[in-house]
C-alpha cells in the first residue's frame, strides 16, 4: 500500500516567520493530497488540499506544492500567529479513496 | 449541516473485555472510514465502507476488531477481546463517495485499555 512519510516531526518558529512542512508519498496513483490541522483533543480539520493536475495552490497564508515527479508535496505557513501551534498530518489518497497519513508534525508558534 | 456524531466520547475498558463504538455520517455521505490514530501518530485506516459494502479492510486485526454498517448508515466498529494496545483514538470519518474526495471526521472515541 501507500507510504507517507513526513518531516520534521516538531517545529518551532518565531511569530510571524514562515514553517514549511514536508512529505513523501510512494504510490503513483495517489491523486489527492489533504492537509489537516489537529488540536490537542480535537478532531482532524482540512485546511488545504491538493489533486494531482495541479501543482501548486494558495489560500491566504496557507500554500501546498506538489511534485509529481519527485512524489513529494509541501505545507507552507506564512506569517505565522500562535493560533497556528497544532500537529499538522499530512494524506495522500489512492483511487478508491483510501487515505494514508503522515506522522504529524507539531508546529509551535513562540508568541 | 450535521457533522459526523461518534459515541462514546470516551472509554475505559480492561484487557480482554469487549467494547463497541458507534458512528452516524453525514446524510447522504455514502463513503465511511474508521481510523485507529495512536497518541503521537497519525490515523490509521481501519476500514472504508461504501454505502454497507466493505472497499478496503486490510489493516483490521480481524481476529479481535470487526465492523458492520447496515444499511448503509450507521455504522458500528468492535473490539473483542481487548488488548492494551488498542488504547488510542477511534475517528470515523465520512465522504460524499467516489469521486469527492474531502473526508469529515467525527469528534473520536478516546479508548484506554487497562
Amino acid at each position: 500500500g501507500e507510504n507517507v512519510e513526513q518531516h520534521p516531526s516538531t517545529l518551532s518558529v518565531q511569530e510571524g516567520d514562515s514553517a514549511v512542512i514536508k512529505c513523501t508519498y510512494s504510490d503513483s496513483a495517489s491523486n489527492y493530497f489533504p492537509w489537516y490541522k489537529q488540536e490537542l483533543g480535537k478532531r482532524p480539520q482540512l485546511i488545504i488540499d491538493i489533486r494531482s493536475n495541479v501543482g501548486e495552490k494558495k489560500d491566504q497564508r496557507i500554500a501546498v506544492t506538489l511534485n509529481k515527479t519527485a512524489k513529494h508535496f509541501s505545507l507552507h505557513i506564512t506569517e505565522t500567529q500562535p493560533e497556528d501551534s497544532a500537529v499538522y498530518f499530512c494524506a495522500a489518497s489512492i483511487p478508491g479513496n483510501q487515505f494514508y497519513f503522515g506522522t504529524g508534525t507539531s508546529l509551535t508558534v513562540i508568541p | 449541516e450535521a457533522g459526523v456524531a461518534q459515541s462514546p466520547r470516551y472509554k475505559i475498558i480492561e484487557k480482554r473485555q469487549s467494547v463497541a463504538f458507534w458512528c452516524n455520517p453525514i446524510s447522504g455521505h455514502a463513503t465511511l472510514y474508521w481510523y485507529q490514530q495512536i497518541l503521537g501518530q497519525g490515523p490509521k485506516l481501519l476500514i472504508q465502507f461504501q454505502n454497507n459494502g466493505v472497499v478496503d479492510d486490510s489493516q483490521l486485526p480481524k481476529d479481535r476488531f470487526s465492523a458492520e454498517r447496515l444499511k448503509g448508515v450507521d455504522s458500528t466498529l468492535k473490539i473483542q477481546p481487548a488488548k492494551l494496545e488498542d488504547s488510542a483514538v477511534y475517528l470515523c470519518a465520512s465522504s460524499p463517495g467516489t469521486g469527492t474526495y474531502e473526508q469529515y471526521f467525527g469528534p473520536g472515541t478516546r479508548l484506554t485499555v487497562t
